[in-house]
């Protein structure tokens, strides 16, 4: 079945610091995918999202491009604030489930 | 415009009881998904329901189930509690369409705790 993985938390990071947080995917066809973000005692707020091979999605300084070569959807942000601390979360929807799979999400901490 | 909303936002039951919870979707949505986030873990599907039917399932038993209304609003109902089904319960709607069902947008949950 579809599978996500993600680099495993938390990762500490000052802020203006340049981000990246690894997902990689396992899926039959062509899914989409989607990053996440869940703040503490929230429910999931989406980031951004990719729906075929090379698109780029972006929001709030946040980017992740879709490479089905490498089956990847890695986040990225410029310079990180300490207001970007919290959990991050990569997914991917695949048609046949009418579903999303989630990875096992990233803590983010960012000291000023 | 109002988001997703979901009733009631802690909740603790023992166990071997009964639950219900309930969500009411974002407008102009009539596509309706449940998830389990254990503490620490991602969520897991639960189901989805679509015109009043579900549309979709999980790997959890018949215990958890659920109800879609004509308002596109829903229902899950787990019986028997479990020790195990204390988590955070995340619904989430999405707009008409294949391509639209694809994105989802999520409620602030319910916790239950079961004792």
């Amino acid at each position: 079945g579809d599978s996500v993985t993600q680099m495993e938390g938390p990762v500490t990071l000052s802020e203006e610091a340049f981000l990246t947080i690894n997902c990689t995917y396992t899926a039959t066809g062509y899914p989409s995918l989607f990053w996440y973000v869940q703040y503490p005692g929230e429910g999931l707020q989406l980031l951004l999202k990719a729906t075929k091979a090379d698109d780029k999605g972006s929001n709030k300084g946040f980017e992740a491009t879709y490479r089905k070569e490498t089956t990847s959807f890695h986040l990225e942000k410029g310079s990180v604030q300490v207001s970007d601390s919290a959990v991050y979360f990569c997914a991917l929807y695949n048609n046949a489930g009418n579903m999303l799979t989630f990875g096992g999400g990233t803590r983010l901490m960012v000291k000023p | 415009e109002t988001g997703v909303t979901q009733s009631p936002t802690h909740l603790i039951k023992t166990r071997g009881q009964q639950v219900t919870l309930r969500c009411s979707s974002q407008s102009g949505h009539n596509t309706v998904s449940w998830y389990q986030q254990a503490l620490g873990q991602g969520p897991q599907f639960i189901f989805q329901y679509y015109r009043e039917e579900e549309n979709g399932r999980g790997n959890f038993p018949p215990r958890f189930s659920g109800l879609q209304f004509p308002n596109y609003s829903s229902e899950l109902n787990v019986n028997a509690l479990e020790l195990d089904d204390s988590a955070l319960y995340l619904c989430a709607s999405s707009p008409a369409g294949t391509s639209g069902r694809k994105t989802q947008y999520f409620g602030p949950g319910t916790r239950l705790l079961v004792l």
